[in-house]
């Protein structure tokens, strides 16, 4: 199974939106609602952001939001904050009944 | 509250064994499909397994990449899980997480995450 394809980084000023996106397959992405983002800090164990491609977990800013179309899913943040500089990772479950990790994005606010 | 600790990281020799646990609490354990997620310094998240719940057969899944090398197994009246890796590789080299879904008993989904622990490979 090969990693969901994400952007090495991206980057936005304050107050802006920025979208992640997450490619995969119909093996994966495109065939299973299953998608889930994840948002980790400098030696930090990951947190997470998105479940079920567009739910947000009880405490997730609003500012946070998942999508899906066809065999990628996309993040969008909204109104960037400083504290939202961090590295941000897509997964999603597989036909094969395993579950596939993207490569990663860097996110850096200006 | 939900909680996984996980604990037995260590440095360790090529080819040798090490067995890792993840010790849960404030959930009914049992219930629940628990996963393996592994990160190698400085690199990104790898998804190394899971155990279905008893319920779903208690049976297992695992990433090619340790595949036949590793096994994932659980102490439901301890509320515990295993990670019993054999054959270790310098690329095994990680910090090893243990997770839950956030909602579903049955996916292999990382929810909650516990604190990790360090795996190091190392002649």
């Amino acid at each position: 199974q090969s990693a969901l394809t994400q952007p090495a980084s991206v980057s936005g000023s304050p107050g802006q939106s920025i979208t992640i996106s997450c490619t995969g397959t119909s093996s994966d992405v495109g065939n299973y609602n299953y998608v889930s983002w994840y948002q980790q800090h400098p030696g930090k164990a990951p947190k997470l952001m998105i479940y079920e491609v567009s739910n947000r977990p009880s405490g997730v800013s609003n500012r946070f939001s998942g999508s899906k179309s066809g065999n990628t899913a996309s993040l969008t943040i909204s109104g960037l904050q400083a504290e939202d500089e961090a590295d941000y990772y897509c997964s999603s479950y597989t036909s094969t009944s395993t579950v596939v990790f993207g490569g990663g994005t860097k996110l850096t606010v200006l | 509250e939900v909680q996984l600790v996980e604990s037995g990281g260590a440095l360790v020799q090529p080819g040798r064994s090490l067995r890792l646990s993840c010790t849960a609490s404030g959930f009914s354990f049992g219930d629940y499909a628990m996963s393996w997620v592994r990160q190698a310094p400085g690199k990104g998240l790898e998804w190394v397994g899971f155990i279905r719940s008893k319920a779903y057969g208690g049976t297992t899944e695992y990433a090619a990449s340790v595949k036949g090398r590793f096994t994932i197994s659980r102490d439901d009246s301890k509320s515990i899980a295993y990670l019993q890796m054999n054959s270790l590789k310098i690329e095994d080299t990680a910090v090893y997480y243990c997770t839950r879904d956030w909602i579903q008993l049955w996916l292999p989904g990382s929810g909650y995450w516990g604190q990790g622990t360090l795996v190091t490979v190392s002649s």
